[in-house]
């Protein structure tokens, strides 16, 4: 276990639901993260929160929504999706002494993910 | 672009053998990279950092190396088993965004 959990572990949807992947940290860390991981493509980091502030949002289409309600929960709404967003969706979390989004040397702790399918 | 890249996809060695990966960058020069190891359907798990004035860092088994001149860094596991199969990936900061590679799947055999 590393302290950051991620439900549901699986999910099946259709172009036209809305679904939410929630994720948990109880590490006390202050920086959360979403990450899209797709078969033979490096992790692609999708939005980085910072003491509960948006600092990073790397071009991800609006059908993506995160949410942040405070620093141990994080959330990403999702809605229309496309057979192309089925993927393995990571939420990490790390402790970022800056409080910009910025990296930092510590390490960075993933939940086990949610194995998304879009029929 | 700056970029950071594990050229192998997939390395196989027999059991007792030392495996060694490879993490190349390019058009930036990070002040740390990172290793972790992905099992099949889990997040990674962050196994060792080295920074730019660290020439070696060790860990049990595991050993990595940087080098600024190749622009490269080493992950080397010494006496491997077939529990060591997984995937593993690098990673570093470019100063905009923290990057992984798209990592190296090691088989041990038996």
């Amino acid at each position: 276990e590393t302290g950051v959990t991620q439900t549901p572990r699986h999910l099946v949807m259709g172009m036209t639901n809305k679904k939410s992947l929630k994720c948990e940290q109880h590490l006390g860390h202050n920086a959360m993260y979403w990450y899209k991981q797709s078969a033979k493509k490096p992790l692609e980091l999708m939005f980085v929160y910072s003491l509960e502030e948006r600092v990073e949002n790397n071009s991800v289409p609006s059908r993506f929504s995160p949410e942040c309600p405070n620093s141990s929960h994080l959330f990403l709404h999702l809605h229309t999706l496309q057979p192309e967003d089925s993927a393995l969706y990571l939420c990490a979390s790390s402790q970022d002494p800056t409080g910009l989004g910025a990296s930092s040397t510590d390490t960075q702790y993933f939940g086990p993910g949610t194995r998304l399918t879009v029929l | 672009s700056q970029k950071i890249e594990q050229n192998s996809e997939a390395l196989n060695i027999q059991e007792g053998k030392t495996a060694t990966l490879t993490c190349n960058y390019t058009n930036y020069s990070p002040a740390y990279l990172q290793w972790y190891r992905q099992d099949p359907g889990r997040g990674p798990v962050f196994l060792l950092l080295i920074r730019e004035n660290e020439k070696e860092k060790r860990k049990e088994r595991l050993k990595v190396t940087f080098d600024t001149t190749l622009k490269q860094s080493l992950f080397h596991i010494t006496a491997s088993q077939p529990a060591d199969s997984a995937t593993y990936l690098c990673a570093s900061d470019t100063g905009n965004q923290f990057y992984f590679g798209t990592g190296t799947s090691l088989t041990v055999i038996p």
